[in-house]
């Protein structure tokens, strides 16, 4: 099994702010998926990332594979209420591998 | 709505009871995913079909697991003697294909008394 670590596991900021989380693994992807799970719904896909060294924006967030395909950042910048968020990365192909997550909270 | 759809969306049920849940995929994925969520972790993988045959089970996957998807269509996974530790948040995913992107469901949330 691919271990897939995120840090940091709670964040916690004001809204307008910015804020990064990491999916680090000693394995190499083929590719990685973020998403985000709000409670008591299932992850929704937000993007992935293929090529070491991609960049992908999506609005205010920005997605970082590594150039190693080991491992990944997840940026958002002046994040808003509704950023508030279990931030989940995946990679491992068919069987995907989830890390614990970060939870996101974006204060008003 | 053609995304996931997951049916029920909650269950509370006393243990040693048999429960089962019901995944809808997307219309036109022929691969379809079963993952269990427990509290303050990611999904965990379970089980996964391309049609109606099973192509693998994790070692989460008990013998009182079972997951059918007889048409190829929908999945049903039956819990059998439940136990107070499988209390989770169960989620199916489907995909085009192998390697495609998955999509997931909105879950079912078992409570284990």
């Amino acid at each position: 099994t691919q271990l897939l670590e995120q840090s940091p596991q709670f964040l916690s900021i004001q809204e307008g702010e910015n804020l990064t989380v990491y999916c680090n693994s000693s394995s190499v992807f083929s590719s990685l998926q973020w998403y985000r799970q709000e409670p008591g719904e299932g992850p929704v896909l937000l993007v992935t990332v293929v090529t070491g060294g991609e960049v992908k924006k999506l609005k205010r967030l920005t997605f970082q594979f590594g150039d190693a395909r080991k491992d990944s950042s997840l940026h958002i910048t002046a994040a808003q209420p509704g950023d508030t968020g279990l931030y989940l990365c995946a990679g491992g192909g068919y069987k995907l591998s989830f890390g614990a997550g970060t939870t996101v909270t974006v204060r008003a | 709505d053609t995304g996931v759809s997951q049916d029920p969306r909650h269950k509370i049920t006393k243990r040693g009871q048999n429960v089962t849940f019901r995944c809808d995929p997307i219309s036109e994925h022929n691969r379809l995913y079963w993952y269990r969520q427990t509290l303050g972790q990611g999904p965990e993988f379970l089980t996964y079909f391309q049609n109606e045959a099973q192509l693998e089970k994790s070692r989460l996957l008990s013998d009182r697991f079972s997951a059918e998807r007889p048409k190829g269509s929908f999945s049903t996974l039956e819990i059998q003697r439940t136990e107070q530790g499988d209390s989770a948040m169960y989620l199916c995913a489907s995909s085009w294909d192998t390697y495609n992107e998955q999509f997931f469901g909105p879950g079912t949330r078992l409570t284990v008394l």
